[in-house]
């Protein structure tokens, strides 16, 4: 059971233009991170969003977490030829107050800016 | 080391193999975590360890599969008579927090192991 639904899987855009990837699930989350990821590397933590409602911004990179927290977007401005990678959210869930790295991904978007 | 490390990057194998993968996580971070990276199932938990002991291995797919770590630091993923199925990209990550802190879902992940059986 897939619970991360991530879409687009695949997306193909010229430089300049924008983009969203969604995260979405029927459950709730206490939080959600975003992940970068190089071919040959493992994934790399772009930002962690804790707060429903929350929006955090990383340059040209604006992330939102959902009011109910089950669901989370990425946008990219102005989207540059660095910005290829795969995408991927992974929710958080605290299982009796504890906290740990136990992740549930989503199937990831694969991005592919053209000069 | 700055990083975390696995080893080897890539492994070749045949059916019914033993393979052992290596992790060497950050100095001084106490929890340690496998992850498996498939084109099917995407990215999954497989086992977390907190100092030697492993609280939550409950993504092991089957009892072929088994982990250990010693002294607080080094992990071996063991995958016994290996399945074409068990191809894959085998992820550690390491983070810094016991459970229960605000860092604890701060995770470094190595570049991976990539498994191919045969």
């Amino acid at each position: 059971t897939q619970l991360l639904e991530q879409s687009p899987q695949f997306l193909s855009i010229q430089e300049g233009e924008n983009l969203t990837v969604y995260c979405n699930s029927s459950s709730v989350f206490s939080s959600l991170q975003w992940y970068r990821q190089e071919p040959g590397e493992g994934p790399v933590l772009l930002v962690t969003v804790v707060t429903g409602g929350e929006v955090k911004k990383l340059k040209r990179l604006t992330f939102q977490f959902g009011d109910a927290r089950k669901d989370s977007s990425l946008h990219i401005t102005a989207a540059q030829p660095g910005d290829t990678g795969l995408y991927l959210c992974a929710g958080v869930r605290n299982a009796g107050g504890t906290s740990y790295g136990k992740l549930t991904f989503g199937q990831g978007t694969i991005l592919t800016v053209h000069p | 080391g700055a990083g975390v490390s696995q080893s080897p990057s890539n492994k070749v194998t045949e059916k019914g193999k033993d393979v052992e993968l290596r992790c060497d996580p950050i100095s001084g971070h106490t929890a340690l975590y496998w992850y498996r990276q498939s084109l099917g199932q995407g990215l999954e938990f497989l086992i977390y360890f907190q100092g030697n002991s492993a609280p939550d291995k409950s993504g092991l797919p089957s009892d072929r599969f088994s982990a250990e770590r010693t002294g607080g630091s080094v992990s071996t993923l063991t995958i016994q008579r290996t399945q074409q199925e068990d191809s894959a990209v085998y992820l550690c990550a390491s983070s810094p927090n016991l459970s229960g802190s605000s860092g604890a879902n701060v995770l470094t992940f190595g570049a991976g192991s990539r498994l191919t059986v045969l």
